[in-house]
């Protein structure tokens, strides 16, 4: 089936610093979703990129399609307390199924 | 609009029991999708489930199985309990029926199931 790296497995940060979290297939995707689960809650969707090269930013987030469409990225700028939680990319491919990366668990030192 | 539910929320077996989870959707959604989330696997698909027929499954054994019915509404059932079927049981619905794209996942908060 479809595998879905994700790199690094855990990230700490001062607050204020930057945080960048990575996603990797072998396979051409068709699309790629971004979830957050806070600690003890369940994943929240963030954003579903489509396009090849896609970039959408929500506020200090800034998220990436590939050209090629194998891979992404989730970029924080300027990390707050508030950003904390692991964060989790999903791949759908040919099929519907969505694969989920391994998560990166983001923790921000005050 | 309410969320997606899940019932119970915790729950402890013993090895050999069998388990029902039990999911309702979002009002209007169609598509429900399961995973098996654990500290060392992460976030592991089992099946999806559309307008009452298993349209993707994941790779998990037959003690696994689910269903939906008629209202969406969704039960999985794991069998013979093994402890390393102590995990996280997450439900998600989503409103977008396209071949390959599920759309947004929302998630409920979980069955947290507990294997003795």
């Amino acid at each position: 089936g479809q595998q879905v790296m994700q790199i690094p497995q855990y990230q700490h940060v001062q607050e204020g610093e930057d945080f960048t979290t990575y996603c990797n297939s072998s396979t051409t995707l068709s699309n790629i979703q971004w979830y957050k689960q806070r600690p003890g809650g369940h994943p929240v969707f963030l954003i579903q990129l489509v396009k090849s090269g896609e970039v959408k930013k929500q506020k200090r987030l800034t998220f990436q399609f590939g050209e090629a469409k194998k891979n992404s990225s989730l970029h924080i700028t300027a990390t707050q307390t508030t950003d904390v939680g692991t964060y989790f990319c999903a791949a759908s491919g040919s099929a519907r199924q969505l694969t989920f990366g391994s998560g990166t668990q983001l923790t921000v030192l005050p | 609009k309410a969320g997606v539910t899940q019932t119970p929320r915790y729950l402890i077996k013993t090895r050999g029991q069998q388990v029902t989870l039990s999911c309702s959707p979002i009002s209007g959604h169609r598509s429900v999708s399961w995973y098996q989330q654990t500290p060392g696997q992460g976030l592991q698909f089992l099946f999806e489930y559309f307008s009452e027929t298993q349209r993707n499954k994941g790779n998990f054994p037959g003690r696994f199985s689910g269903r939906q019915f008629s209202n969406s509404r969704s039960e999985m059932n794991v069998s013979t309990l093994e402890l390393g079927d102590s995990a996280l049981y997450l439900c998600a619905s989503s409103l977008l029926a396209s071949r390959t794209n599920t759309g947004e996942l929302f998630f409920g908060e979980g069955s947290r199931l507990t294997v003795l």
